[in-house]
């Protein structure tokens, strides 16, 4: 089975404009996450999506969303970039809740 | 904010040691993970430990929950240089409905050979 995979894989972009990830999950996982990795906050939760729901959100301003698609594929766009949003992005893709998650290689944005 | 705390932050050792480190967190999980990440990229799938288990292993490692404590830790026993990588702690807290893990600031680990 493939892995979950993300694109792009590196990304430069300036401040105020915006970009959008995308995340491939596992084949037959409905539940994908994305997470912001940055060497002063840590790995933080941005948000879930279950069946083109999401269904948890974590504390990131509004400029940051998502969506997931009905063959579960998932996109996450930050507008107006900030200097901060500079980080690892990772997507990761569940078969069930509470299970384990797999996380893709992520996406490397920085922000000039 | 992150729940976790991790403890070491940094561990160096050598080649054949074994290696333990140790996560706290703050609220109620159904479930404990723990991650590898070898340099900026993505996080590996270790082990997962639930809320109604004490002990668990896979290969080489080992991982306790003391939910009493509201703590874990893992044991990596024989540690070889490809161990060298950081490792993460996350719980799956009660509270939360779906799948929202909250990490722990990572150990990073440096195996010499």
């Amino acid at each position: 089975k493939a892995g979950v995979t993300q694109t792009p894989r590196y990304l430069i972009k300036t401040r105020g404009q915006q970009v959008t990830l995308s995340c491939s999950p596992i084949s037959g996982h409905r539940s994908v996450s994305w997470y912001q990795q940055t060497p002063g906050q840590g790995l933080q939760f941005l948000f879930e999506y279950f069946s083109e729901t999401q269904r948890n959100k974590g504390n990131f301003p509004g400029r940051f969303s998502g969506r997931q698609f009905s063959n579960s594929r998932s996109e996450m766009n930050v507008s107006t970039l900030e200097l901060g949003d500079s980080a690892l992005y990772l997507c990761a893709s569940s078969l069930v809740t509470g299970d384990e998650q797999y996380f893709g290689p992520g996406t490397r944005l920085t922000v000039t | 904010s992150q729940q976790g705390e991790e403890d070491p932050q940094a561990l160096s050792i050598q080649e054949g040691e074994n290696a333990t480190m140790n996560c706290s967190y703050k609220t109620s999980i159904n479930n404990l993970q723990w991650y590898r990440q070898n340099s900026g990229r993505g996080l590996v799938h270790l082990i997962l430990i639930r809320s109604n288990e004490r002990e668990k292993h896979s290969g080489r490692l080992r991982v306790t929950l003391d939910t009493s404590k509201k703590s874990s830790s893992l044991l990596i026993t024989a540690s070889r240089a490809a161990d060298t990588a950081s490792y993460f702690c996350a719980t799956d807290p009660i509270k939360a409905a779906g799948n929202k893990l909250t990490f722990g600031g990572g150990t990073r680990v440096l195996v010499k050979p």
